[in-house]
Parts: C-alpha cells; structure tokens; sequence
C-alpha cells in the first residue's frame, strides 16, 4: 500500500495568516492526490483534488501544489471558518490511503 | 442534489455482524461508484471497499474476507456486511461517492463494538 506521510500533526495560527500543509507519498503518485475538511463531528469535505484543483464551491483562499512526491495544502488569509482537520488521501492505486492528518487550530 | 445517507446499528455485540445501508439519492449506482471508509474516534480515515458502477466491487486487504458489499440498485442502496466484530472495530462508518477523489459523503453512523 502507498504511505501517505502528512505534517505537521497539528499547527496553531491567527487569523489572516498563511498555513501549509504537507503530505509526503511513499511513490509517485502522478499528482492523484485530493485533500479534505474535516470539523468535528461531520463528515470530510473535499477541497482540492488532483493535487492542484479546487472542488466547486472552495474558496480560492485554498491552493493545492506538488513537487516530485510531496504535496501541499496551503490556506490564505485564515478564517475563523478554517479551524479544522485536513486529510490528504491519494487516489491513484487500490487501495486509496490518507494521511494521518492535521489539525488547525485558530488563535 | 447529491445525497449518501447511512443507516445501521448504534451497538453491535462482540465477534456479530455488522450491517449498514447507504442510500444514495441524486445519482445513480450504475453511473458512480460508492465506497465504505471508516475512523475510529479521534482517529484517520481507512478505507474499506468499494461497490463499482459496473456492479463489481472492491476490498481492502486488511479486512481479509470479514467484508462484503453489496447493491440494490432499484433502491439506489449499497450494503455493508463485516463479521467477527472485535473491539477495534469500533468506529464511524460513512459511505461516499467517488471516481478518484470522494467528492460527496454520508454523514456517517457510529457504530460501537460491545463486549
């Protein structure tokens, strides 16, 4: 199975700030990678999907970009709406795996 | 609009069996595949198995042959059956729409394994 390594665990920041996340896959994955939202209690949201594109109705505060096996998350201009866990999940082999997540916190 | 919503049990008994039902409203099974993941409180995401659009299905190793998914597609529902139910099963359980990516999910049920 491929290894989906993310990190940090969690990460604390302010509104307005810029957070990256990162995830770090044990092969290629051939950019067949989606990330996902996840608030307490509710089921993942996915935001970005094939490394780099924006789920209909994201906002474009959130990115999504490669390089070589790793993949990042990156979420501008903090919202209050922001705090929350991000999965990354590849999906280019059977079986699909994620990541372990990270945790956003909102100071 | 799309819609997964699964039904089943809040407790399940020590090595019983697991049934839980996804229905799907918005879309069509012989168009979308559904699939199982599950998360274990507090915990990631695994993914399980999958009912293809074709009618085939899919497993995760890990399960061995305790899973089994199943369909009725005049119902717009997919099945989950897994036996021998042991405490680490414990988890919510949510189906979710996808070809790659899951871009729609169910709300989840969580299910508790009691000894």
């Amino acid at each position: 199975d491929i290894q989906m390594t993310q990190s940090p665990a969690s990460l604390s920041a302010s509104l307005g700030e810029t957070v990256t996340i990162e995830c770090l896959a044990s092969e290629d994955i051939y950019s067949n990678l989606a990330w996902y939202q996840q608030k307490p209690g509710k089921s993942p949201q996915l935001l970005i999907y094939d490394a780099s594109s924006l789920q209909d109705g994201v906002p474009s505060r959130f990115s999504g970009s490669e390089s070589g096996t790793q993949y990042s998350l990156e979420i501008n201009s903090l919202q209050s709406e922001d705090a929350a866990t991000y999965f990354c999940q590849q999906h280019h082999d059977y079986p699909p795996t994620f990541g372990a997540g990270t945790k956003l916190e909102l100071k | 609009q799309v819609q997964l919503k699964e039904t089943g049990p809040d407790l399940v008994q020590l090595t019983q069996t697991l049934s839980i039902t996804c229905t799907v409203s918005g879309f069509s099974l012989t168009t979308y595949n559904v699939h199982w993941v599950r998360q274990p409180p507090g915990k990631g995401l695994e993914w399980m198995g999958a009912m293809w659009n074709g009618g085939g299905t899919d497993y995760n190793s890990a399960f061995k042959s305790r899973l089994s998914i199943s369909r009725d597609t005049s119902k717009s529902q997919v099945f989950l059956k897994m036996n021998s139910l042991q405490t680490d099963d414990t988890a919510k359980y949510f189906c979710a729409r996808g070809r790659g990516p899951f871009d729609y999910w169910g709300q989840g049920v969580m299910v508790t394994v009691s000894s």
